[in-house]
């Protein structure tokens, strides 16, 4: 079946524009998971979704930072007013939910912030 | 606070030798680990996955321990291949859904 897919894949923006990345889950995954690496890091955990729980948003580094997800389907990161440390690839996850399961990963979003 | 850590950092060597990555945590209180790859500008694959009461997994010419009490995850690659390069990255699954990452290995096969 299909794998998880973001868009755009790649995105230069002007400091201080907005952006949003979309993230579309594998079908039946009831958790989402946003990531961000920086170049040559690792990556950072930024915000989960599991169902109807509320979201674990305690990775996220600043309130310029936010995600919403529309049940158990597609996602959005948006980041407002963007700054030159923002940009790095942004990657999201999808998985069953269950105790220990695996992760499956997007191709991600390149941004960068001129 | 869980910190993982992957050494060495690079690693360049020629095609057809065996050769180990590995992966060291701090807090031995993990669900699972993971070994993924990376390669330029391409998402992740998940390679191997082992859960925390597993001692290795086994893939093709890969294999992945795991010794929890000591923090400490090998990945080894037999008879290595230039289509293995890339980066490879150690997760553990530290809650019951957060992945806590390595800085990853860069690995260069000569031919």
């Amino acid at each position: 079946g299909a794998g998880v897919s973001q868009s755009p894949s790649n995105k230069v923006t002007e400091k201080g524009k907005d952006v949003e990345l979309r993230c579309d889950p594998i079908s039946g995954h009831t958790a989402l998971y946003w990531y961000r690496q920086r170049l040559g890091q690792g990556l950072e955990f930024l915000i989960y979704f599991q169902g109807n729980s509320a979201p674990d948003k305690s990775g996220l580094p600043s309130d310029r930072f936010s995600a919403e997800r529309t049940g158990e389907s597609v996602s959005t990161l948006t980041i407002q007013r963007t700054q030159q440390e923002d940009s790095a690839v942004y990657l999201c996850a999808s998985s069953t939910g269950l105790e220990g399961d695996e992760q499956y990963f997007g191709p991600g979003t390149r941004l960068t912030v001129t | 606070k869980q910190e993982v850590t992957q050494i060495p950092a690079a690693l360049s060597v020629p095609e057809g030798e065996n050769l180990v990555l590995n992966c060291s945590f701090t807090d031995s209180a993990i669900y699972n680990l993971q070994w993924f790859r990376q390669d330029p500008g391409k998402g992740l694959t998940s390679l191997l996955l082992i859960q925390s009461s597993q001692r290795e997994q086994t893939s093709g010419r890969l294999n992945a321990s795991l010794d929890k009490s000591s923090g400490r995850s090998t990945l080894y690659i037999a008879a290595s291949q230039p289509g293995d390069s890339a980066t490879y990255l150690c997760a553990v699954r530290h809650s019951n859904y957060q992945l806590i990452w390595g800085a990853g290995t860069k690995l260069i096969i000569k031919p």
